[in-house]
């Protein structure tokens, strides 16, 4: 079945430090690829999507491109604040309204 | 701002005590999700609706329920929960528009005693 593996957590960077967050999936055909952020007591908020092979989503300085040949949709900031704080998951739709499968998710931790 | 409200935020039971958990909408969207998710665990899909179509997991154990008796009102009965039921339970929604996006809700945190 479809899976996403993503890079353990937590992560505590510096403000202003570079974030890469590492996200894998193993799915059966042209997957649609997410970020989600999920912000001390609340629920996920979707960050970014791609849809297709080399898309790239953005959102609020984050980026990831979908690669399709590695398999991956690696998650990057050039500059993380204090508030980009949270746990983020990497996730898969196989597409239509079928269930998002999602990684394990990763704390992020960015101090002053 | 059209929304996913989840009630109560909050929720603690006792072993065995039959619990309802709250989810309404503004967004008019026609499918609504469960998922149940465990500390420091990926969110688990339990179920959701299409309109008045109910769709089960099929590892969703039967002592979880689901109610929706209108598009923006669904329920999660949790029929006898055990301590493993312990879990922040989100509720989402989505739209055929954006079939892939979902919106979800702030969860309920549900503790057994």
């Amino acid at each position: 079945g479809d899976s996403v593996t993503q890079m353990e957590g937590p992560v505590t960077l510096s403000e202003e430090a570079f974030l890469t967050i590492n996200c894998t999936y193993t799915a059966t055909g042209y997957p649609s690829l997410f970020w989600y952020v999920q912000y001390p007591g609340e629920g996920l908020q979707l960050l970014l999507k791609a849809t297709k092979a080399d898309d790239k989503g953005s959102n609020k300085g984050f980026e990831a491109t979908y690669r399709k040949e590695t398999t991956s949709f690696h998650l990057e900031k050039g500059s993380v604040q204090v508030s980009d704080s949270a746990v983020y998951f990497c996730a898969l739709t196989p597409g239509g309204y079928q269930k998002v499968t999602f990684g394990t998710g990763t704390k992020l931790q960015v101090i002053p | 701002d059209a929304m996913v409200i989840q009630n109560p935020r909050y929720q603690v039971t006792q072993f065995g005590k039959p619990v309802t958990l709250s989810c309404s909408q503004t967004l008019n969207h026609n499918v609504m999700y469960w998922y149940q998710q465990k500390s420091s665990q990926a969110p688990k899909l339990l179920f959701h609706y299409y309109d008045k179509d109910f769709n089960n997991e099929a590892d969703t154990p039967d002592n979880f329920q689901s109610r929706r008796p209108n598009t923006s009102f669904c329920f999660l009965d949790i029929r006898s929960p055990g301590l493993g039921d312990a879990a922040m339970y989100l509720c989402a929604t989505s739209t055929p528009a954006r079939p892939d996006t979902q919106y979800f809700g702030p969860g309920t945190r549900l503790t057994v005693l």
